[in-house]
């Protein structure tokens, strides 16, 4: 089976930086995915990282350590519209299928 | 691009009725995905569709739960003698097949079941 550890919640001010940290393990790894979900709202894709390293899109980068078994997020210039959960997921390979595991997701609150 | 839409966003009913939702995903998009979401959980994985195939399904998934997807377009997801602790929001998401290695999944706003 597949397995996530992300903190449940993060704390953290306008224009500051905070990372969030998953550790995973899971067999038939092929990558690393990140989503935001504000309350009541769909899940939307932030980053994808299938090869260890940093991928940087605006304000928000993700690394993966695949021998570590291990990535985060990193957000940057936090604005209050950060104020979110963040699911790290695992994609991995199921026989003929390819899958997303999901972790139980960080809420970020970002306060003034 | 109109996005992955479900219909109803919400659906009330008594405990042992059967539901059905539907899930019309991005017209070019071949996998189609079903996650069922708990308040403070992730997404949780149901069942997996390339074209009109169901490759994958969540051996957590009740005998109680079916999905389809004619003709490899919009899916349906049925939920037979619903019992309380189905009560979730039911998520839809596609994505293109390619061998690119962005996976990123498109979701749909959800289906919202409650079960009295």
């Amino acid at each position: 089976g597949q397995s996530l550890e992300q903190p449940s919640e993060v704390t953290a001010v306008e224009g500051a930086i905070v990372q969030i940290n998953c550790t995973y393990q899971t067999s038939g790894f092929y990558g690393l995915s990140w989503y935001q979900q504000h309350d009541g709202g769909a899940p939307t894709f932030l980053s994808y990282n299938g090869l260890d390293g940093l991928e940087e899109t605006g304000r928000f980068s993700s690394f993966l350590s695949r021998s570590d078994s291990y990535g985060y997020l990193l957000l940057q210039e936090l604005q209050m519209k950060d104020s979110a959960s963040y699911f790290c997921a695992v994609a991995f390979s199921s026989g003929s299928a390819r899958q997303l595991t999901f972790g139980s997701g960080t809420q970020l609150t970002v306060l003034p | 691009d109109t996005g992955v839409s479900q219909d109803p966003r919400h659906k009330i009913t008594k405990r042992g009725q059967n539901v059905t939702f539907r899930c019309d995903p991005i017209s070019e998009h071949n996998r189609l995905y079903w996650y069922r979401q708990t308040l403070g959980q992730g997404p949780e994985f149901l069942t997996y569709f390339q074209n009109e195939a169901q490759l994958e399904k969540s051996r957590l998934l009740s005998d109680r739960f079916s999905a389809e997807r004619p003709k490899g377009s919009f899916s349906t997801l049925e939920i037979q003698r619903t019992e309380q602790g189905d009560s979730a929001m039911y998520l839809c998401a596609s994505s293109p097949y390619g061998g690119g290695s962005n996976e990123k999944l498109f979701f749909g706003s959800g289906t919202q079941l409650s079960v009295l």
